[in-house]
């Protein structure tokens, strides 16, 4: 069965550093996300990428933040300089045209930021 | 944006029903309300979708009134690999979660 695929599985940064943050889709998706959640929350929406461009966003996506899909397969999160507070497990989902929410997500990148 | 509220925790007994309601008191018109479960250490599986009244597949079922504003997932005869966190999923955004613990 076709997944989707996340690494690192964690990455440790120091405050300030970049980080990214690497995806692989499941290959005929068209609709990708981004998704992070602290540890003991709920899982928080970051950002929706469709056709090459970004599709929607919340409001903790910020100007640190960026996504890419720099070739056909991979689909990317950047964060610019990380601080204390972006330290969560950080979610890639892909969704199929036509599957309405019906997402499928990776198993994650623990990000801990020191 | 659609705003859910969901029990923090539900406990069960092996081969029960269990039924998780989720509000979404201002739910637009074309949304859909899906669930999905989470694992520790895993991201979330979807589980069901539905847009109104009454969706069933091999694991569960999804009870939508008339107006929309709440959900009610229900799952046939838990066992204890179903205890887990079941998130309601609206407009983009997940519920605060309910954690299901079925107890032998």
């Amino acid at each position: 069965e076709p997944e989707v695929t996340q690494t690192p599985s964690h990455q440790v940064t120091q405050m300030g550093q970049e980080v990214i943050l690497r995806c692989v889709p499941i290959s005929n998706h068209l609709y990708f996300y981004w998704y992070r959640q602290i540890l003991g929350q709920k899982v928080e929406f970051l950002v929706s990428f469709y056709n090459n461009e970004i599709s929607e966003k919340s409001e903790i996506f910020d100007d640190q933040f960026s996504v890419e899909r720099p070739d056909g397969s991979n689909f990317t999160l950047k964060i610019r300089s990380t601080k204390l507070e972006d330290s969560a497990m950080y979610f890639c989902a892909s969704l199929n045209e036509g599957a309405e929410n019906e997402q499928f997500f990776g198993p994650g990148t623990r990000l801990t930021v020191l | 944006l659609a705003k859910t509220t969901q029990p923090i925790s539900m406990d069960s007994y092996e081969g029960q029903e269990v039924n998780i309601t989720c509000s979404h008191n201002n739910i637009a018109t074309n949304d859909y309300i899906t669930w999905y479960q989470q694992f520790p250490s895993q991201g979330p599986r979807f589980i069901i979708q539905g847009y109104k009244t009454k969706v069933t597949n091999e694991v569960a079922s999804l009870f939508i009134p008339a107006d929309r504003k709440s959900s009610t997932l229900s799952l046939p005869r838990v066992s204890l690999s179903d205890t887990a966190v079941y998130y309601c999923f609206v407009d983009m955004r997940f519920g605060a979660g309910t954690r299901l613990t079925v107890k032998p």
